[in-house]
């Protein structure tokens, strides 16, 4: 199956931008996906690219994904302390299963 | 927006208790499922369903039991509960691809 790892810790400056890593093993993986998680809340997704992109930008948010390496990231541009969250990306593969990594959290200092 | 719920959101329960986890979902999507939250972050899938009647167990094996007789109704049951169930417990809905609804979440703890 697919294996999608992140970093597990992120702290930044409020203003500043932070950048979520992650790599993924599924070349078949069709869309990749971030979700959201704030304490004691369900995911909520965020965005996502579909595989034959290399970037997408919505808003304060820049995604952009490298196939050749399997290297997907999350920038959020001017942290604000409400981006505090856990990030967590994910791949949609031809098994129809989406498959998520381990989370990264995010910690915006003021 | 979307409509999805949990009940009950926190839940502490002896050892041997039978306990139902129930989710609902307004949207009408066919897909249906169920993950244990580790503290540690991480997201397992113990059940999904396709559809009306339609259960398989997922990644992470579970003592847990699903059943979907209605498309808007998901819910998981564990019959004896025990301490290694204590866990955080998400339901999701999806109509497409990749695009999850999570509900809030069921934190349960069993003493």
């Amino acid at each position: 199956g697919e294996d999608v790892e992140q970093s597990l810790f992120l702290s930044v400056r409020e203003g500043d931008s932070s950048v979520i890593n992650c790599t993924y093993t599924d070349s078949s993986s069709t869309y990749l996906y971030w979700y959201k998680q704030e304490p004691g809340a369900g995911l909520q997704l965020l965005t996502y690219i579909f595989s034959n992109m290399d970037m997408k930008q919505d808003q304060r948010l820049t995604v952009l994904l490298n196939k050749k390496d399997k290297h997907l990231s999350l920038r959020i541009a001017d942290t604000q302390t409400g981006d505090s969250a856990i990030y967590f990306c994910a791949g949609y593969n031809a098994g129809n299963m989406l498959t998520f990594g381990g989370g990264t959290r995010l910690m915006v200092k003021p | 927006e979307a409509d999805i719920y949990q009940t009950p959101r926190y839940l502490v329960i002896g050892t041997g208790k039978k306990i139902t986890l129930e989710c609902s979902q307004t949207m009408g999507h066919d897909k249906m499922y169920w993950y244990q939250q580790d503290p540690g972050m991480e997201l397992h899938l113990i059940h999904y369903s396709y559809g009306v009647n339609s259960t398989e167990k997922g990644d992470l094996s579970s003592e847990s039991t699903v059943s979907r007789i209605r498309t808007e109704h998901f819910p998981l049951t564990l019959e004896s509960a025990r301490p290694s169930h204590t866990s955080q417990y998400l339901c999701a809905s999806s109509a497409r691809l990749g695009e999850q609804y999570f509900g809030p979440g069921t934190r349960l703890t069993v003493t």
